[in-house]
């Protein structure tokens, strides 16, 4: 099954905006919209998007997500240590009845 | 608060079978599509197998269709991945995940040795 495309590695300083991408096609991302998770070494995914925007409640409000046509992007603002992290984009496809993942774009705080 | 508790992991030689479960609680979860999601040693996240509310609807990644089996039991409202014909490459941590992923329990991890 063909998955959702994200660059490998971002590195970004402490305080600064980082704006990961994902891109899909018109079955995934553009029609369903996508969901985003952060994993930090040793634990498991964890939810900071769905269907876009949405953020669950507690999730704090420097991640926020967007998508324009087939591509989806979540933007980080006052990037902390902690934000040091995997993180992945996925998303339903209605083609192949299959959930698709991005392979995870690294973001490195130097 | 809700949760997702997996169990059932652990080493198996090759042809040999597996049984995941996956404790739901702090909500239905024959209420919700619920799917499991892998991940290979040091590498990115792949989709396994999914269940919709309606339990007749089973979706299959093409590596494990014809070896894996999706069900769940309301009773014990937890979800289960029979695994048989396992193979070296199947090695991984196993996640349980609810709806549009926006859940998701702590892993358990299977070996298959060779």
């Amino acid at each position: 099954q063909a998955g959702l495309t994200q660059p490998p590695s971002v590195s970004k300083g402490l305080r600064q905006t980082a704006t990961l991408t994902c891109t899909g096609n018109r079955y995934n991302v553009g029609n369903q919209g996508a969901t985003w998770l952060q994993q930090r070494q040793g634990h498991p995914p964890k939810l900071l998007s769905y269907r876009n925007n949405n953020r669950p409640s507690g999730m704090s409000e420097r991640f926020s997500a967007s998508r324009s046509g087939d591509t989806t992007s979540l933007t980080i603002t006052g990037i902390q240590p902690e934000d040091e992290a995997d993180y992945y984009c996925s998303a339903w496809d209605t083609s192949l009845s299959a959930w698709v993942f991005g392979g995870g774009t690294k973001l490195t705080v130097l | 608060e809700v949760q997702l508790v997996e169990s059932g992991g652990g080493l198996v030689q090759a042809g040999g079978s597996l049984r995941l479960s996956c404790e739901a609680s702090g909500f239905i979860l024959s209420d919700s599509w619920m799917s499991w999601v892998r991940q290979f040693p040091g590498k990115g996240l792949e989709w396994v197998a999914t269940i919709a509310e309606d339990e007749v609807k089973k979706f299959y990644v093409d590596s494990v269709k014809g070896r894996f089996t999706i069900s769940r039991d309301v009773a014990t409202n937890s979800l289960y991945l029979q695994m048989n014909s396992l193979r070296a490459d199947d090695t991984a941590v196993y996640y349980c995940a609810k709806d549009t992923m926006d859940v998701w329990g702590q892993g358990t991890t299977v070996t298959v040795s060779s």
